[in-house]
Parts: C-alpha cells; sequence; structure tokens
C-alpha cells in the first residue's frame, strides 16, 4: 500500500464548477499538508500549506485536513480553465522531514 | 517568473556525453534539492543538500553526480546515462528545518531541464 493515495484522474469539469480533488494516506504521524498546482512542462508550485487538522482558505481555494480520517482535500470554486492543471497533495512527518507526494490529479476545466 | 533558475531548459545528450544541469536561487534559502519526474508520475527525490552539505542521497546511481557550490548554486553533473533516465529534472529550495518554523517543507520548484538521452 503506498503511504499516499491520490486518484490520477483525469477529471473534467465545466467553467465555474466546484471541483473536489483529494488524498488519502495511510501514516497518523504525518502532520504537515500541502497541495502544489504543476501546470503542463514547468515545475510544481506551492498552493495550499496547512499544519494539522482543519481548513485554510485562500481565495477560490480551500484546503481541508481531518486527521482521524486520514483524508485530505482541496476544493476549487468557480473554476476557471486557467486551473487547468495536475494537482499533487504532498506530506511530511516533521521540519525538513522528506515531502511523500501523491501520484497528481490532472484537471482539465473547459471553457 | 520562477525564483529559482535552472538551466539548461531542454538537454539531449548521448549515453556516453557528459553534460551538467545548473540552478541557482536567491531567495537565501539553504535547503536545496534535486528531483527526477517521469511523465505523469509525482517527483522523485534524489539529492538534499542542507548549508552546502549533502544530507540526503536517495540511493541514486553514481552516473548522477551533485555538487553545491555555494548556498546559491546547484549543480547535477550527469555521465554515462542511459535511455531511462529521460525525464524532466527538477531543482529546488527551502529554509532548513527549523524547531517551531513553518518554512522547512515550502519547496519552491524551478521550471525544470527536460533531459533526453539517446
Amino acid at each position: 500500500q503506498k503511504e499516499v493515495e491520490q486518484d490520477p484522474g483525469p477529471l473534467s469539469v465545466p467553467e465555474g464548477a466546484i471541483v473536489s480533488l483529494n488524498c488519502t494516506y495511510s501514516n497518523s504521524a504525518f502532520q504537515y499538508f500541502m497541495w502544489y498546482r504543476q501546470y503542463s512542462r514547468k515545475g510544481p508550485e506551492l498552493l495550499m500549506y496547512t499544519y494539522s487538522s482543519g481548513n485554510k482558505e485562500d481565495g477560490r481555494f480551500t484546503a481541508q485536513v481531518d486527521k482521524s480520517s486520514k483524508y485530505i482535500s482541496l476544493f476549487i470554486r468557480d473554476s476557471q480553465p486557467s486551473d487547468s492543471a495536475t494537482y499533487l497533495c504532498a506530506m511530511t512527518y516533521n521540519q525538513g522531514g522528506k515531502l511523500i507526494f501523491g501520484q497528481g490529479t490532472e484537471l482539465s476545466v473547459k471553457p | 517568473d520562477t525564483e529559482v533558475t535552472q538551466t539548461p531548459k531542454h538537454l539531449v545528450m548521448g549515453m556516453t556525453n557528459k553534460k551538467s544541469l545548473k540552478c541557482e536561487q536567491h531567495m537565501g534559502h539553504r535547503a536545496m534539492y534535486w528531483y527526477k519526474q517521469k511523465a505523469k508520475k509525482p517527483p522523485e527525490l534524489m539529492f538534499v543538500y542542507s548549508y552546502e552539505k549533502l544530507s540526503i542521497n536517495e540511493s541514486v546511481p553514481s552516473r548522477f553526480s551533485p555538487e553545491c557550490p555555494n548556498s546559491s548554486l546547484l549543480n547535477l553533473h550527469l555521465h554515462a546515462l542511459q535511455p531511462e533516465d529521460s525525464a524532466l529534472y527538477l531543482c529546488a529550495s527551502s529554509q532548513p528545518g527549523l524547531a517551531g518554523g513553518t518554512g522547512a517543507n515550502v519547496l519552491t520548484f524551478g521550471a525544470g531541464s527536460r533531459l533526453t538521452v539517446l
């Protein structure tokens, strides 16, 4: 079993839809959770960073962490074609620890 | 524009060639990383330098040789590569782990160097 599971998609939605991206993990020691966005032929860029459980909101993006269920989510409201990218979840145990990435979900937002 | 600059953007090399990938950052980060990413796969960690010292080597074959000349530069020397080494090579930087800090896991990636080995 992989430490972090993420549905690779692809996921296709119409413009304006609410998108839900999810990862599950097996190791309860993970404490730091991140979402990276990667456009085609570019490096990943940090989108959201969360420590421990709870929600974090930044504009159209909301990250949720449920440590009791070992489940993290990224919600995108009012999705735009410019949101079309691969979204990678990542997590680690401690400061400076090795990031464990999910497989990445390929998202396409159609105009 | 990314604050981590990688050169070259594209590189084609034969199996007997020697080439180098270069990475530069001016954010004052003291940890720098090399990752390898194959198509439709997540990045795989290769090496980590912390304060210019190699701190993690993920059992990478010796045909890949990292070098950190100073706190802003990171090189990856390539020699006798195989076609299966063709991939996107990503450099990243961050602050090293600090107790109570929140920045250590925040990696800033470069755009990558796309390597093709013939």
